[in-house]
């Protein structure tokens, strides 16, 4: 069966510093992963995914099937960056959501 | 647009009560799901439908009961509401299945059973 595994429940770092989301999964076949982001009193909303390799407000997040990750990255957090990340991985017709991330950027 | 709604906002069912939450979207997207939110857990799904008059289940099935006759509905029930139950309930949609496209949420349906 498929697995997310987000293994911090919450980051807190300094604006301007560099912050790295984790995401670990498990999965027999081809993965596809995604990030989501929750703001405070917004939607769940699509961040990125993978097979677009685009970087979306400074963050990008990288396909290793060597140790099967996908951590999402900025170099220079900001303030507005503060919401809950969720890591997700499509199994047919179903995403598979990691159990989120709160980041927090503080001034 | 509205994208995807979800009707009641909030709800106090007692243990044993039934209801019926409601999701719409009016992008005529084929696929829909049922979420709910618990700290710690992340999203874990339901029960979701390929397409109008189909429904399958997902990851947490049990205690509840879907229905999707138009293809811009999707009806969550509970027929008998248990303490843990208690969640956010979050809809979904999409064009196509799981992750291979967007999905796009309401806001969601806070719900407390006591």
């Amino acid at each position: 069966a498929q697995r997310v595994t987000q293994p911090e429940k919450l980051l807190s770092v300094f604006k301007g510093a560099p912050v790295e989301l984790k995401c670990n999964y498990s999965y027999s076949g081809s993965p596809e992963l995604f990030w989501y982001v929750q703001y405070s009193r917004q939607r769940l909303q699509l961040l990125l995914r993978h097979i677009s390799r685009e970087s979306i407000k400074g963050f990008t997040a990288d396909l290793n099937k060597g140790e099967t990750s996908f951590h999402l990255k900025k170099p220079f957090a900001q303030e507005e960056d503060s919401a809950m990340y969720y890591c997700a991985l499509n199994a047919g017709n179903m995403l598979t959501f990691g159990g989120g991330t709160r980041l927090m950027v503080k001034p | 647009n509205a994208g995807v709604t979800q009707t009641p906002k909030f709800r106090v069912l007692k243990t044993g009560q039934s209801m019926t939450l409601l999701c719409a979207q009016d992008m005529n997207h084929e696929y829909m799901y049922w979420y709910r939110q618990d700290p710690g857990m992340g999203l874990r799904l339901i029960h979701y439908s390929v397409g109008e008059g189909t429904t399958a289940k997902g990851e947490v099935p049990d205690g509840y009961n879907v229905s999707r006759l138009k293809k811009q509905n999707f009806l969550l029930g509970l027929e008998s509401a248990a303490p843990s139950q208690t969640s956010v309930y979050f809809c979904a949609s999409s064009w196509y299945a799981g992750g291979l496209d967007e999905q796009y949420f309401g806001p969601g349906t806070r719900l407390t059973v006591t």
